[in-house]
């Protein structure tokens, strides 16, 4: 069965520095990957996703991700932390094929320091 | 193009009652689906509908839990009893059928109490 592990439930960084959130999948094939942000009391809302091609994908609010085939990760990156990027931040993964829903991981919960 | 719409946005009933939520997808949307989202945890899939067809409710408690899509459009997702480990947030999403397009509405934080 495919799974998804963030292996850290919560990271602290100082604002301005960098950040970076590991995401591991166990899958039968590559799937489709996602990475998405809560913000307290909010809904989901799609950072980027990886479906084929570049495997270095550009999101939103400068957000970055790397789909690493030989080590089963998607780890998302950010240069410099604003602190409004504080938020919990998920992983999800998702077949190719017939299905279409997704497997979440665990969670990331992000604190920025000022 | 309006955006996954659930409602209520809140929700407090105490255990033993019953409690049911809305979803209205993106217009042209075949495919709907209900998470649960326990604090502290990802969300996970109750169920996946395709038009008005139930495609997947492994996951779906059906001795107390029960969901709907009348005409493939909107969706309700009922509870009954509720128990007090249902206090989540539900979270309807929906695609036009593949995973390019899927998005989540803002959920329904349930409490029981």
């Amino acid at each position: 069965a495919q799974s998804v592990t963030q292996p850290d439930i919560h990271i602290t960084v100082s604002e301005g520095a960098s950040l970076e959130l590991r995401c591991n999948y166990s899958y039968g094939a590559t799937p489709y990957l996602f990475w998405y942000v809560q913000s307290p009391g909010q809904g989901l809302q799609l950072l980027l996703k990886y479906f084929s091609g570049d495997t270095l994908v550009q999101g939103i609010k400068g957000f970055e991700a790397e789909f690493k085939r030989s080590q089963s990760s998607f780890n998302l990156r950010k240069p410099s932390v604003h602190w409004s990027d504080a938020a919990e931040y998920f992983c999800a993964v998702g077949p190719k094929a017939a299905g279409n829903k997704l497997t979440f991981g665990g969670g990331t919960r992000v604190l920025v320091k000022p | 193009e309006a955006g996954v719409a659930q409602s209520p946005r809140y929700k407090i009933i105490e255990k033993r009652q019953s409690v049911a939520f809305w979803c209205n997808p993106i217009s042209g949307h075949a495919t709907l689906y209900w998470y649960q989202q326990i604090l502290g945890q990802g969300p996970k899939l109750l169920i996946q509908f395709q038009n008005n067809g139930v495609v997947d409710d492994s996951q779906l408690p059906k001795d107390r839990f029960s969901a709907e899509r009348l005409k493939g459009v909107d969706s309700t997702l009922k509870i009954q009893p509720a128990k007090l480990e249902d206090s989540a947030v539900y979270l309807c999403a929906s695609s036009p059928g593949s995973l390019h397009g899927y998005t989540f509405g803002s959920g329904t934080r349930l409490t029981v109490v």
